[in-house]
């Protein structure tokens, strides 16, 4: 079964740092999604993306977030200065697409733990 | 907002069956998913209901659906410990990329 890749599985950084979480989502997907999951939490939505464009953002995504779909193959999440509290699970999402919740199923990937020192 | 509440945890032994129980509050949500965690693994979807059904088999899976009170269940016939995981309770509104909520989850041990 084709499935979302994200990558490193672990990344650990310094407070301020900028960090780059890569992912890439199933081939024909046309949706993606980040989600984020802090330690005993929720599983909390970040942002949409579909057609080069944010589709949705939650209030979480501060300017401090940013997204992109550099090529072809990639998605991905940008935190520019890096904050204590943005300690998490990172999950990274595609869909298909259209009506109906299988074209809308979410294909999750296996998630970047983010530990921010 | 939308909100969906899961209790945290949930024991059963092997062989009986397990319910994990969710409510949520969203009138709007069309569709309402179960998800499933495994260890350093990803979101496993392991089935779905829209709002207009009552119920919906699949195999070992039940879900039960009170549109009324907003609660959802999600029973486990003759578990196994394989089904040892973290299981989310979900729901969304339709619309082609509409976002999903989550519930906390509830961990479920299986103990043979």
């Amino acid at each position: 079964e084709p499935e979302v890749t994200q990558t490193p599985s672990h990344q650990v950084t310094q407070m301020g740092q900028e960090v780059i979480l890569r992912c890439v989502p199933i081939s024909n997907h046309l949706y993606f999604y980040w989600y984020r999951q802090i330690l005993g939490q929720k599983v909390e939505f970040l942002v949409s993306f579909y057609n080069n464009e944010i589709s949705e953002k939650s209030e979480i995504f501060d300017d401090q977030f940013s997204v992109e779909r550099p090529d072809g193959s990639n998605f991905t999440l940008k935190i520019r200065s890096t904050k204590l509290e943005d300690s998490a699970m990172y999950f990274c999402a595609s869909s298909e697409g259209g009506l109906g919740p299988f074209n809308e199923k979410l294909f999750f990937g296996s998630g970047t733990q983010l530990s921010v020192l | 907002g939308e909100d969906v509440e899961q209790s945290l945890f949930l024991s059963v032994r092997e062989g009986d069956s397990s319910v994990i129980n969710c409510t949520y509050t969203d009138s709007s949500s069309t569709y309402l998913y179960w998800y499933k965690q495994e260890p350093g693994a990803g979101l496993q979807l392991l089935t779905y209901i829209f709002s207009n059904m009552d119920m919906k088999q699949d195999q070992r899976l039940t879900v039960l659906l009170n549109k009324k009170d907003k609660h959802l269940s999600l029973r486990i016939a003759d578990t196994q410990t394989g089904d040892s995981a973290i299981y989310f309770c979900a729901e969304s509104r339709a619309g082609g990329y509409q976002k999903v909520t989550f519930g906390t989850g509830t961990k479920l041990q299986v103990i043979p």
